[in-house]
């Protein structure tokens, strides 16, 4: 089955305590993505990556790190977690890079920082 | 840099009433343009697309969108509501010239009543 998936679905954790949260797709997809969604904000897009070893950043990359080693995997990394990146996080995927193929979502990390 | 704007929170329909999900976008270059639909504890599913050629586009479960150039608008339509399109629907762009980053709407919170 194609699919995007995410571990740890719920995590709670401690300030300054790092974490990672992994994002896998089955898909060979090039184009990989990470956003956060708060409320009344939608999603926001933290970094994305057009290949293996290109990453870029979105429109709220504070606080945050991401590797694309393999094209399969693109894990998200907080080195040192603060209460305000408490949220719902979305991994996903797309075919190309062209912007015109739609994301494949995963199912969501929920994250709480205390 | 765009951005996109979806004036309803919350649109409430009667089931078999046509329904309209509103979204206006903001960009330098060519808009290619996307519906996703968000039910309860899921990731986001993709519904349709703008990117180009005829203003109305179909997508999955009846919905269909029409992309109005001078309006700069991308308004999400389906004929006959039913109570299982009750759900969250986010509004995306991403500029077809300019960069690879994707930016949504703050979502629209469709209530179907039977």
């Amino acid at each position: 089955e194609a699919q995007v998936t995410q571990n740890p679905r719920y995590l709670i954790t401690v300030t300054g305590k790092k974490l990672t949260v992994t994002c896998s797709q089955n898909m060979n997809h090039e184009y990989m993505s990470w956003y956060r969604q708060d409320p009344g904000l939608g999603l926001r897009q933290i970094y994305y990556s057009m290949n293996v070893e290109v990453t870029d950043k979105g429109d709220v990359p504070e606080g945050y790190k991401v590797s694309r080693k393999e094209k399969r995997n693109f894990p998200l990394i907080l080195e040192s977690p603060s209460p305000n990146q408490t949220s719902l996080y979305f991994c996903a995927s797309s075919l190309g890079t062209g912007g015109s193929y739609e994301q494949y979502f995963g199912p969501g990390t929920r994250l709480t920082v205390t | 840099a765009q951005s996109v704007a979806q004036p309803e929170d919350q649109v409430n329909v009667a089931e078999g009433n046509p329904l309209t999900v509103k979204c206006t976008y903001s960009v330098s270059g060519n808009p290619y343009l996307f519906w996703y639909v968000q039910y309860p504890n899921r990731g986001l599913q993709f519904l349709l697309k703008y990117i180009t050629g005829d203003n109305l586009v179909k997508g999955s479960y009846g919905f269909e969108a029409e992309f109005n150039k001078s309006q700069t608008s991308f308004h999400l339509k389906k004929p006959s509501a039913l109570v299982s399109d009750s759900a969250l629907y986010f509004c995306a762009v991403r500029d077809g010239n300019y960069g690879q980053n994707f930016v949504f709407g703050p979502g629209t919170r469709l209530s179907v009543l039977p």
